[in-house]
């Protein structure tokens, strides 16, 4: 079975701008969840989606959002792009919503300058 | 949510056991105890996850003691490969709480 899959890897942003993220889950798991990860906050939650409606916020602004597909896919937006954004966005994906079993992609590296 | 304390780094040598400690005292009576293995640039990986006793998978073991304030992972004869941040969480398995994840003990194997 395929595991989780992140679109792109590495993606390089300018100040202001905004960026979408792509994540696509294991077949069958209707759960993904969002999280940032840098040196100095560690892995932080962002957002998690079952069933194409987001169930649980993190502590991150309005300029981050997201949405799940019905084909379970889930993209996350950025906008206003900040130099503090530069991280690792990791998606999760599990089968039941708020499971701690939760399958983990490679990430999208986003550097902001 | 439980909150765990971990020591922040562990050294061992090749072919040695590992055993990383997670106290969480507040620990909930629906509460799971979830282990995850994280190597550098990579998103985290679930190695295993307990309620109570000894829970025993291809890549570790847990032990968890009786009044559950405190578990041990346990990787038998560590490699190099080995070498990662290692985390332990705390929460109730399906409960719409988001994976809360703390420093992390960062395991260095040596040959």
């Amino acid at each position: 079975k395929a595991g989780v899959t992140q679109t792109p890897r590495y993606l390089i942003k300018t100040r202001g701008q905004q960026v979408t993220l792509s994540c696509s889950p294991i077949s069958g798991h209707r759960s993904v969840s969002w999280y940032q990860q840098t040196p100095g906050q560690g892995l932080q939650f962002l957002f998690e989606y079952f069933s194409e409606t987001q169930r649980n916020k993190g502590n991150f602004p309005g300029r981050f959002s997201g949405r799940q597909f019905s084909n379970s896919r889930s993209e996350m937006n950025v906008s206003t792009l900040e130099l503090g954004d530069s991280a690792l966005y990791l998606c999760a994906s599990s089968l039941a919503e708020g499971a701690y079993e939760q399958y983990f992609g490679p990430g999208t590296r986003l550097t902001v300058t | 949510l439980a909150k765990t304390t971990q020591p922040i780094s562990m050294d061992s040598y090749e072919g040695q056991e590992v055993n990383i400690t997670c106290s969480h005292n507040n620990i909930a009576t629906n509460d799971y105890i979830t282990w995850y293995q994280q190597f550098p640039s990579q998103g985290p990986r679930f190695i295993i996850q307990g309620y109570k006793t000894k829970v025993t998978n291809e890549v570790a073991s847990l032990f968890i003691p009786a009044d559950r304030k405190s578990s041990t992972l346990s990787l038998p004869r560590v490699s190099l490969s080995d070498t990662a941040v290692y985390y332990c969480l705390v929460g109730a398995k399906n409960a719409g709480n988001m994976l809360t994840f703390g420093g992390g003990t960062r395991l260095m194997v040596k040959p």
